[in-house]
């Protein structure tokens, strides 16, 4: 029973395009986010989604955009792909009745821009 | 913002041996959460252990357990009998119990522990 997934693991792509990365969670939890893990492992926060609104919304290029078409699922679509845009992107989820205070990851997607 | 410091970017451990990895942190507010994560090579971020600011008592869970000084803002991880499954990336993370913050986590940088056999 998966409590985070998010498709697809691997992703490997063109400068310029745009793809996106889905996030889905069946633990009840009502705040979803999207992290960015760069090659030094640092873990750096973009964006926070309580019941399907933002609230979190960090200093990222407005080619980044997230989508919570419900409080199971939060998607990042990412425009005009760049070279610094490699990384690993977590999604995660806590919150809500179900999940209380801890923060559980998905398994990361592994973007590769060339 | 909180800030959450690691200030050992790499660590090593003989098997069977005991590490503590430090951990600080920077708040002004007096009821909040703290975490250990730990990523292995895999990348899935794990939970290792988890201590609520208003309990005296440190949390253990089997092999790992905490040294949590709040007036220090000190939050380190202890690993007894180190095994070849603890090499990983450990982060060290911050919640607050405030509802206008949106539930936000701050994660330290990071240490890299070896377990050497």
């Amino acid at each position: 029973d998966t409590a985070v997934s998010q498709t697809p693991k691997y992703l490997v792509t063109q400068m310029g395009n745009d793809k996106s990365i889905k996030c889905e969670q069946n633990l009840g939890h009502d705040t979803m986010y999207w992290y960015k893990q760069d090659s030094k492992k640092f873990l750096k926060i973009m964006f926070s989604y309580n019941n399907k609104e933002l609230i979190i919304n960090e200093t990222v290029p407005n080619r980044f955009s997230p989508k919570s078409p419900d409080k199971a699922h939060l998607n990042l679509h990412i425009n005009s792909l760049e070279l610094g845009d490699s990384a690993v992107y977590f999604c995660a989820s806590s919150g809500g009745l179900a999940g209380g205070v801890t923060q559980y990851f998905g398994p990361g997607t592994r973007l590769t821009v060339l | 913002a909180q800030t959450v410091t690691q200030s050992q970017p790499e660590m090593s451990v003989q098997e069977a041996e005991t590490v503590t990895l430090s951990c600080t942190y920077d708040t002004s507010e007096s009821d909040y959460y703290l975490f250990w994560y730990k990523q292995p090579p895999s990348r899935q971020m794990i939970l290792v252990i988890r201590q609520e600011a208003y309990k005296q008592q440190n949390a253990t869970e089997n092999r790992f357990s905490v040294n949590f000084q709040k007036a220090a803002k000190s939050f380190s991880l202890k690993i007894s009998d180190s095994q070849l499954g603890d090499a990983a990336m450990y982060f060290c993370a911050y919640r607050s119990v405030l509802l206008n913050t949106g539930n936000q986590f701050y994660f330290g940088t990071g240490t890299s522990l070896t377990v050497i056999p």
